[in-house]
């Protein structure tokens, strides 16, 4: 099975900051890269898929990039809303889509 | 807008049987995507169970040797999960999803039911 890697497993920034997490598959996944985005007491909800592609309602201040084995989810200026668990997740392998083991965002 | 509801009992047995649906509602399941289960607990994180189409076609991740069933019932537009011989371990939330799988890199599991807490004891 593909293993999924992200760093930090928590963090705490500022409002304003710029914030990257980071997550790694243990082989090449092309672009079949997910980032969720999870609130206490809440379901995840999708931010971006296909590494990049931002869906439709998120704020532009979220941005994805990576290919292969290397990818980040960076917010460009931190909000209070963002306070969350970010969540990546691989789909090459199908059928078995795989999670990274969450980064915990928090405002100082 | 579609919307996703999990519902089924709370409180399982250990060895007994889990039986969740969830019930799909602001779109047909005979409309296409898959449908599926992921699940949450604090010693494993996000899981992938399983996804299931219109036509019955499953998928199952194979992690969980052949307990999960996934059906669909696209009359009553809803699907369900059944896992057997449940142990303290399958204590999770259970979240019933919709998934795109084209095959492609926009894979993913768009819309999330609100998730049901089920505790495994006895």
């Amino acid at each position: 099975d593909i293993q999924m890697t992200q760093s930090p497993s928590s963090l705490s920034a500022s409002i304003g900051d710029r914030v990257t997490i980071t997550c790694r598959a243990s082989q090449s996944i092309r672009r079949n890269l997910n980032w969720y985005q999870q609130k206490p007491g809440k379901a995840p909800k999708l931010l971006i898929s296909a590494a990049s592609n931002l869906q439709s309602g998120v704020p532009s201040r979220f941005s994805g990039s990576g290919s292969g084995t290397g990818f980040t989810l960076t917010i460009t200026s931190l909000q209070r809303e963002d306070s969350a668990t970010y969540y990546c997740q691989q789909t090459y392998s199908a059928p078995t889509w795989t999670f990274g083991q969450g980064t915990k965002v928090e405002i100082k | 807008q579609v919307q996703l509801q999990e519902s089924g009992p709370r409180l399982v047995k250990p060895s007994e049987t889990l039986s969740l649906t969830c019930i799909v509602s602001g779109f047909s399941i005979n409309n296409g995507h898959y449908w599926g289960w992921i699940r949450q607990s604090p010693g494993k994180g996000l899981e992938w169970i399983g996804s299931i189409n219109h036509s019955g076609s499953t998928y199952y991740n194979s992690s969980l040797q052949s307990r999960a069933t996934i059906s669909v019932d696209t009359s009553k537009n809803h699907f369900s999960l059944t896992l057997t011989s449940v142990t303290a371990a399958d204590t999770a939330i259970y979240y019933c999803t919709r998934d795109l799988r084209n095959g492609y890199n926009t894979d993913s599991s768009d819309t999330w039911g609100q998730g049901i807490l089920v505790t495994v004891s006895s």
